[in-house]
């Protein structure tokens, strides 16, 4: 079974600043892909930005950029130029690669980050 | 945004009571999921389908069962609903196996 863990509950930082959030996962897969959810206040859960295990080069989505170690099996979230929108709960999720059905995203328990004016 | 209801919003029912959760999709996406969240755990896996009439347990399976006798509608039941499902429950649906899935706004029920 793959668990996520992400260390930090919660994290609080500056508008306008940068902020890096942690993920780490265990798997004996060797091809998954790995997600960031953003679940503001309004509890919708929103894609942030995905990366294929099999791809060396780190996703990024405008402000949004992750650095993927897989020998290390981490993960991590920067969010550039924070913004106030950005103020949610952050989750990162681990999909393995499906032999027959598909069971989905394993979550973390989330990092609750707080942009401050 | 993906087309993806749920209902109802929220519900408020009594221990031993039966629930049904309804997701209806207007993707015809092939997989569903229902999970549910809670605070200190994120998000646990309950049930899946991957197709008409296919679906499968999750990490969290024990005291719910689900239906899916057409491709937009994944149903979730508590056949007897306790204290300790208390929680938020949302749908998700994927187009592949490897999409990215996409959560309908969740439904919060409370069992009194």
């Amino acid at each position: 079974a793959q668990t996520v863990t992400q260390s930090q509950p919660e994290m609080s930082v500056q508008e306008a600043e940068t902020v890096t959030l942690s993920c780490t996962y265990d798997t004996s897969e060797n091809n998954y892909y790995l997600f960031w959810y953003k679940q503001p206040p309004s509890r919708q859960m929103i894609l942030v930005i995905r990366q294929e295990a099999y791809k060396q080069q780190n996703a990024t989505e405008n402000r949004f950029s992750v650095n993927f170690q897989k020998a290390a099996k981490s993960f991590s979230l920067k969010i550039s130029d924070s913004q106030l929108g950005d103020t949610a709960m952050y989750f990162c999720a681990f999909m393995k690669e499906a032999g027959g059905g598909a069971d989905g995203l394993t979550f973390g328990k989330g990092t609750h980050l707080i942009i401050q004016p | 945004d993906a087309g993806i209801t749920q209902s109802p919003r929220h519900k408020v029912t009594e221990t031993g009571t039966p629930v049904t959760l309804r997701c209806h999709q207007t993707e015809n996406h092939r997989y569903m999921y229902w999970y549910r969240q809670d605070p200190g755990h994120g998000l646990r896996l309950i049930h899946y389908s991957y197709g008409v009439k296919d679906t499968d347990k999750g990490e969290v399976s024990d005291g719910y069962s689900v239906s899916r006798s057409k491709t937009e509608d994944f149903l979730l039941t508590l056949e007897s609903a306790t204290s300790s499902q208390t929680s938020v429950y949302f749908c998700a649906i994927s187009e592949y196996w490897n999409s990215p899935l996409h959560f309908g706004n969740g439904t919060r029920l409370t069992v009194t």
